[in-house]
């Protein structure tokens, strides 16, 4: 089992330029989640899709859209990237309500 | 005020001594807590839940006061490989299993 894969694992865009981050997860969680993580700001819940089909905001998603494609994949994309956008961006999967929350290893996003 | 407050520390402390963390929360509802362990430049994993009558794992204790809104993790004869970043997390009643993390406490263990 691979459990949670990202990618890409690093990426450098400049301002004004879009892109899309890839998830996959292959222990059919259900819930799939997207984090973004900054100094001193700690983990922060961008978008999440608790179920196949079905997304919600979650504490930041301005600038951002995803997509559940199907129960393994969860993409985020940037469709105009901006500098605040500069992060390190985690997805997870979980069994529905469950605490324990699996993490892919990141993407560190530059945006100049 | 942020929903789950923790002191980031660093806290440097000599191989075999004994660290406590403390983390508060605000919301009432809360209703899980965990800790999470992130080393450098890594994803964060679970640690540990912890539960009203408090839970051991070896050197790890966690606790839990409902009334004052906090959780404690100690960590009991300090090892190098303990030096990580531990976040505090818990989950909120009818919150469909988000989780507000913490933004983490680093431990430096030092020989």
């Amino acid at each position: 089992n691979a459990g949670v894969t990202q990618t890409p694992k690093f990426q450098v865009l400049k301002t004004g330029q879009s892109m899309t981050l890839q998830c996959a997860q292959d222990m059919n969680h259900n819930s799939m989640y997207w984090y973004r993580q900054d100094p001193g700001m700690g983990l922060r819940l961008i978008y999440y899709s608790a179920s196949e089909g079905t997304t919600d905001k979650g504490e930041v998603p301005n600038g951002y859209n995803v997509s559940r494609l199907n129960k393994r994949e969860f993409s985020l994309r940037l469709e105009s990237a901006a500098p605040s956008q500069t992060s390190v961006y985690f997805c997870a999967s979980s069994i529905p309500g469950d605490g324990e929350q699996y993490f892919g290893p990141g993407t560190r996003l530059t945006v100049t | 005020r942020k929903e789950v407050e923790q002191d980031p520390g660093p806290f440097n402390v000599p191989e075999g001594a004994t660290v406590a963390f403390n983390c508060t929360y605000s919301n009432s509802a809360s209703q899980s807590f965990f800790w999470y362990r992130q080393d450098c430049r890594k994803e964060p994993k679970l640690l540990m839940s912890v539960y009203s009558s408090g839970n051991e794992d070896g050197r790890f204790t966690a606790q839990l006061n409902r009334a004052s809104q906090y959780i404690s993790l100690l960590i009991r004869d300090s090892k190098l490989s303990d030096s990580a970043t531990y976040l505090c997390v818990v989950n909120i009643v009818g919150n469909t299993g988000k989780l507000i993390f913490g933004q983490g406490t680093t431990l430096q263990v030092k020989p």
